[in-house]
């Protein structure tokens, strides 16, 4: 079945840094990647998502972008805040089960 | 407001004791799926519906029994539970396999 892998599995950025999340793939029909936060205690929540079409897409200070080829797909954020750290997932489609999820990466901005 | 919900949101239970984790969401979604979160481990589906009476297994359906009798409701049902299913369980909805999924609050069940 579909394997994603993410790293790191734990990220410390200091406010205003950038940072970076990366997923791997196994599943080469995949397309359709999104990325959810999950906030402590709280659901997960889509944030960005990016189809097979496209290689990169923006909304404000985060960015998606997926190689096809390499089979993989990286979350950017820009000018980290304080209120961005939570725990991030990525995930890709495989077969008819919708989803599967990386094993996410905890994200903590200092201030 | 489009919302999932899912009731209990806190459950202490014994070994082999029947429990049922209802969900049950309000915008016309045809697909909706159970999943399982642990420390590093993600969240994992344990079953999905792609619509009423059509449901199948996702990666760790053992343990598990789920129903779609109707559109909005897709309950957990764990016929003997056991201590290797205390977990966080979230039920989740959408338009379609490739659409966004909205995740209901979660409940965070405990079995002894």
């Amino acid at each position: 079945g579909e394997n994603v892998e993410q790293h790191p599995s734990t990220l410390s950025v200091q406010e205003g840094d950038s940072a970076v999340i990366k997923c791997t793939y196994s599943d080469s029909a995949s397309n359709y990647f999104p990325w959810y936060k999950q906030e402590l205690g709280k659901r997960p929540q889509l944030i960005i998502d990016i189809r097979s079409n496209v290689g990169e897409k923006k909304d404000q200070r985060i960015a998606v972008t997926l190689n096809k080829t390499a089979k993989h797909f990286s979350l950017h954020i820009t000018e980290t805040q304080p209120e961005d750290s939570a725990v991030y997932f990525c995930a890709a489609n495989t077969g008819r089960r919708a989803l599967t999820f990386g094993s996410g990466t905890r994200l903590q901005v200092q201030p | 407001e489009a919302q999932v919900t899912q009731n209990p949101r806190y459950l202490i239970t014994v070994t082999g004791k029947k429990l049922t984790v209802t969900c049950s969401q309000n915008m016309n979604h045809e697909y909706m799926s159970w999943y399982r979160q642990d420390p590093g481990l993600g969240l994992r589906q344990i079953y999905y519906s792609m619509n009423v009476e059509v449901t199948d297994k996702g990666d760790v359906p053992e343990g598990y029994k789920v129903s779609r009798k109707e559109k909005r409701n897709f309950p957990l049902i764990l016929e003997s539970p056991s201590p290797n299913q205390t977990s966080l369980y979230f039920c989740a909805s959408s338009s379609g396999r490739v659409y966004e999924q909205y995740f209901g609050p979660g409940t965070r069940l405990t079995v002894t």
